[in-house]
């Protein structure tokens, strides 16, 4: 299996701008999350899915932000409009429950 | 508010010394902790636990979990320079008290540096 799978691994944009990062589970897995890194603020749990349902997204930080899993090979976290302060690496990762999560690469953000 | 401790925030030692990594945690309705290792890029699983006093091993990796005093430590042998990493603590806990949702949260990290 490849693996999770990110894309893209970075996006430069400019304030303003929609930002649509993607992902693609492992197979098989039934729960998928959306991490944000920082250094200030380390890693931060956004939103995850089970059985491409929404179950928690309480850390999702505000309304810039959606997620969507339309099926289960694959969900998008979108940032419209995209702020300064929205630059982190941005993490999914898939697995069979919270624990033993399997991390994508990540997509790092710069939003200048 | 859940939240989860880990200190030291960085630690220098030298190739071979042995390590304690501590991670303190108050979370409604405990189920699990994590810790994982995090090199240059994404995170990787490394212990979950469950119950106090069992440890849990992986070669030089040990760690164990205190339920009554809330905290775990993840201890490291004989290091290697291969052990520099970012060694992060998770909380798995349930939102609501009939064990509904689960949350995970995460601490800030231990920046672990093996001087050869």
């Amino acid at each position: 299996d490849a693996g999770v799978i990110q894309s893209p691994r970075h996006e430069v944009t400019e304030m303003g701008q929609e930002v649509t990062l993607r992902c693609k589970p492992i197979s098989g897995h039934d729960y998928l999350f959306w991490y944000r890194q920082t250094m200030m603020r380390g890693l931060e749990l956004l939103i995850y899915f089970n059985n491409n349902v929404p179950i928690d997204d309480s850390g999702m930080p505000e309304d810039r932000f959606s997620a969507k899993m339309p099926n289960a090979s694959f969900s998008t976290l979108k940032i419209q409009p995209s702020e300064p302060r929205d630059s982190a690496v941005y993490f999914c990762a898939s697995g069979r429950g919270l624990h033993e999560q399997y991390f994508g690469p990540g997509t790092r953000l710069t939003v200048t | 508010e859940d939240k989860v401790v880990q200190s030291p925030l960085s630690l220098v030692v030298h190739e071979g010394d042995t390590v304690t990594l501590n991670c303190s945690y108050e979370v409604t309705n405990f189920r699990s902790l994590l810790w994982y290792k995090q090199e240059k890029k994404a995170p990787t699983f490394l212990f979950m636990l469950t119950s106090s006093g069992i440890e849990k091993k992986s070669g030089r990796l040990s760690s164990i979990l205190d339920k009554k005093e809330l905290f775990s430590i993840l201890n490291i042998t004989a290091t290697q320079t291969g052990d520099s990493a970012v060694y992060l603590c998770a909380v798995e806990g349930h939102t609501i008290s009939n064990f509904g949702n689960e949350k995970l949260t995460f601490g800030t990290g231990t920046r672990l540096t093996i001087i050869p």
